[in-house]
C-alpha cells in the first residue's frame, strides 16, 4: 500500500477563497482523522470519521470548515472562505482500531 | 480533559549518547499510548504503540515504557546517531473513542 495519500502537497490562496484538502487513507482501514498543525497550537484533532460516517468534529474551528467522506476511500476538508489565520499543516491519518495510526504527508496551507 | 505533557522541549546531545525522552499525561484511562518521529517538513512516522496492559515496546534501538498509574512513558533511543534528530512526538488514545491527544513534543539533535 502507498500509505496515506493527501493532495495537495503546498496550497497558496488568498483571503476568501475556498480551498479543498484531499485525502486517500490506506485501504481497509475504517478510520480517518483530520489533523491541523501549527507552531503555536501544536497538532490538534479536527474531526474523525468512522466507517465513513463523523464520529466528533468538536474539533473542528468554526463553520467555515467541513469535512466529508463519500467513501471508504476518500475524504475532502473544505475552508470556506479561508482567512491568514487558518495557514497551517493540515494531515490526515488511517488507523484500524486498534492499532496505530499512519499520517500522511501533510498538505502545507498558506492563505495570504 | 486529557492533556500530553513532554519534558525537555528541545534536547541536545554527543552522537553516541543514551537518551530518555519524556512523556506524561493526565488522565491514567488510556487506551493505549503512540511514539512519533516528525522530520522537519514532513508527516508523522510512528515508531511504537503500546497498549494500555503492556509496559513496553521494543523497536531496534528504541525501547518504550508504560507507567499508566502514574500517568508516564518514556523512549529510550541507545547510542544516538546524528540521523535520529527530528521531534518525537507522544500522543495517548482514551477509550472513549479512537482520538488522539499530542503532548508538543521533544526536539532532539544529535551532534556528530
Amino acid at each position: 500500500d502507498a500509505g496515506v495519500i493527501q493532495s495537495p502537497r503546498h496550497e497558496v490562496t488568498e483571503m476568501g477563497q475556498e480551498v479543498t484538502l484531499r485525502c486517500k487513507p490506506i485501504s481497509g482501514h475504517d478510520y480517518l482523522f483530520w489533523y491541523r498543525q501549527t507552531m503555536m497550537r501544536g497538532l490538534e484533532l479536527l474531526i474523525y470519521f468512522n466507517n465513513n460516517v463523523p464520529i466528533d468534529d468538536s474539533g473542528m474551528p468554526e463553520d467555515r470548515f467541513s469535512a466529508k467522506m463519500p467513501n471508504a476511500s476518500f475524504s475532502n476538508l473544505k475552508i470556506q472562505p479561508s482567512e491568514p489565520r487558518d495557514s497551517a499543516v493540515y494531515f490526515c491519518a488511517s488507523s484500524l482500531l486498534p492499532y496505530e495510526q499512519y499520517f500522511g504527508p501533510g498538505t502545507r496551507l498558506t492563505v495570504t | 480533559k486529557q492533556e500530553v505533557t513532554q519534558i525537555p522541549a528541545a534536547l541536545s546531545v554527543p552522537e553516541g549518547e543514551n537518551l530518555v525522552l519524556n512523556c506524561s499525561f493526565t488522565d491514567s484511562a488510556i487506551y493505549n499510548l503512540q511514539w512519533f518521529r516528525q522530520d522537519p517538513g514532513k508527516g508523522l512516522t510512528s515508531l511504537l504503540l503500546i497498549q494500555s496492559s503492556q509496559r513496553e515496546q521494543t523497536s531496534g534501538r528504541l525501547n518504550a515504557s508504560l507507567d499508566k498509574s502514574s500517568g508516564r512513558s518514556t523512549l529510550y533511543i541507545a547510542a544516538s546517531q546524528p540521523g535520529d534528530s527530528a521531534t518525537y512526538l507522544c500522543a495517548v488514545r482514551i477509550n472513549a473513542g479512537n482520538m488522539l491527544t499530542f503532548g508538543g513534543g521533544t526536539r532532539l539533535m544529535v551532534k556528530p
